[in-house]
């Protein structure tokens, strides 16, 4: 079935780089999402990618797709204190507009 | 644009009782969600739809929970009677289906306690 996988937490020092990863099952996602939650508030979207990409870059965020292995990756580049949040991986499901979610990867950045 | 507005904010309600909580999505977009947050089970979907109509409501945990929308500008969701491991956050969210990328854009949240 489909279903969307993400490490539960992520630790890195303040002007690292971040990597969160997320799998996904859907061979045929059209879309792939990266969203970013902080305390308290909804959903934020930060970027997304086309099925038919390998890479976008967006400012300090790098979104990598192997579509082989299923893989999504989000780099954030001089990770901030204010990156410190939850972040979610979501794939579209074919011939729907909703989306499957990942269960969201925290990041922590250490000052 | 304000974005999706939902209101309550945040809902206090005894075991029993029936809650509404209401959703405005954004001008112009025609598919609504109804997510529902917790800590055990994560981000799930409810319920959403496509132009006023219901298209998969196989999120909605049991009878109990029922989702309207009357017309392209608010939808209601509604939980009688309500019970303590229905709090939750409860999310909004709206997108503009077609051709996509099907951006979806999501409200502040309702925090629902049922004690």
């Amino acid at each position: 079935g489909e279903d969307v996988e993400q490490s539960l937490f992520l630790s890195v020092r303040e002007g690292d780089s971040s990597v969160i990863n997320c799998t996904y099952t859907d061979s045929s996602s059209t879309y792939l999402y990266w969203y970013k939650q902080e305390p308290g508030a909804g959903l934020q979207l930060l970027t997304y990618i086309f099925s038919n990409m390998d890479m976008k870059q967006d400012q300090r965020l790098t979104v990598l797709l192997n579509k082989k292995d299923k893989h999504l990756s989000l780099r954030i580049a001089d990770t901030q204190t204010g990156d410190s949040a939850i972040y979610f991986c979501a794939e579209s499901a074919s011939g729907t507009y909703k989306y499957i979610f990942g269960t969201g990867t925290r990041l922590k950045v250490l000052a | 644009d304000a974005g999706v507005i939902q209101s309550p904010r945040h809902e206090v309600t005894e075991m029993g009782q029936e809650v509404t909580l209401r959703c405005k999505p954004i001008s112009g977009h025609n598919s609504l969600f109804w997510y529902r947050q917790t800590m055990m089970r994560g981000l799930e979907l409810l319920i959403y739809f496509n132009n006023n109509v219901p298209i998969d409501d196989s999120g909605m945990p049991e009878d109990r929970f029922s989702a309207k929308m009357p017309n392209a500008s608010f939808s209601t969701l509604k939980i009688q009677p309500s019970e303590p491991r229905d709090s939750a956050v409860y999310f909004c969210a709206s997108s503009l289906s077609g051709d996509g990328p099907y951006e979806q854009y999501f409200g502040p949240g309702t925090r629902l306690t049922v004690t």
